[in-house]
């Protein structure tokens, strides 16, 4: 089974812009998550999304957003970005059954903000 | 304080050395514990998954996990260089809600050869 994916792998962006981040699950997991890793504030969650629906939000700026498709695949979007915003940006999915919710990790995108 | 507390080490052990990682957590409502390993400009790796008080064994790793105490551990027998890693520990609160992880802030480890 192929694991979870994130496109691009690389992002330089300047300061005010925004950026789109995308991932796709492994096949017949229903759940993505989304985590910012910094080498300050370690993982941090941002928000989880299940069949369609955000289903939990962490402690981020409303300039953090997401979405989530039919097919499970999920977009994560950063408008006005600022200098503090340059992290891995790490996507997980899960099947979500029973006690099965093990989280698995893509390989993240990097995004440097200049 | 942190609800999720581990030691950043850096930790260097020499090979076939048994390795012990430990987080401690004060959130008594975390049932889910898991341990990843993420090696350099990597996503996390799922290594461990339990739910329950006790000891999970999977081949060379063991995970620990004392609810009473709020302790968690990870013990690595027979440690390899290819083990060199950050280890990170993660919780979550209930599987029938949302899938929330909180994570320690890692342990570097080196085996050395």
């Amino acid at each position: 089974k192929a694991g979870v994916t994130q496109t691009p792998r690389y992002l330089i962006k300047t300061r005010g812009q925004q950026v789109t981040l995308s991932c796709s699950p492994i096949s017949g997991h229903r759940s993505v998550s989304w985590y910012q890793q910094t080498p300050g504030q370690g993982l941090q969650f941002l928000f989880e999304y299940f069949s369609e629906t955000q289903r939990n939000k962490g402690n981020f700026p409303g300039r953090f957003s997401g979405r989530q498709f039919s097919n499970s695949r999920s977009e994560m979007n950063v408008s006005t970005l600022e200098l503090g915003d340059s992290a891995l940006y790490l996507c997980a999915s899960s099947l979500v059954q029973g006690q099965r919710n093990e989280q698995f990790f893509g390989p993240g995108t990097r995004l440097t903000v200049l | 304080q942190k609800e999720v507390e581990q030691d950043p080490g850096p930790l260097s052990v020499p090979e076939g050395a048994i390795v012990s990682l430990n987080c401690t957590y004060s959130n008594s409502a975390f049932q889910y514990f898991m341990w990843y390993r993420q090696y350099s400009r990597k996503g996390p790796e799922l290594l461990m998954y339990t739910y329950s008080s006790g000891n999970k064994e999977d081949g060379r790793f063991t995970a620990q996990v004392d609810k009473s105490s709020k302790y968690i551990s990870l013990f690595i027998r027979d440690s390899q260089p290819s083990d060199s890693a950050t280890y990170l520990c993660a919780m979550s609160v209930s599987s029938g809600s949302a899938r929330q992880l909180t994570f320690g802030s890692g342990t570097q480890l080196t085996v050395l050869p």
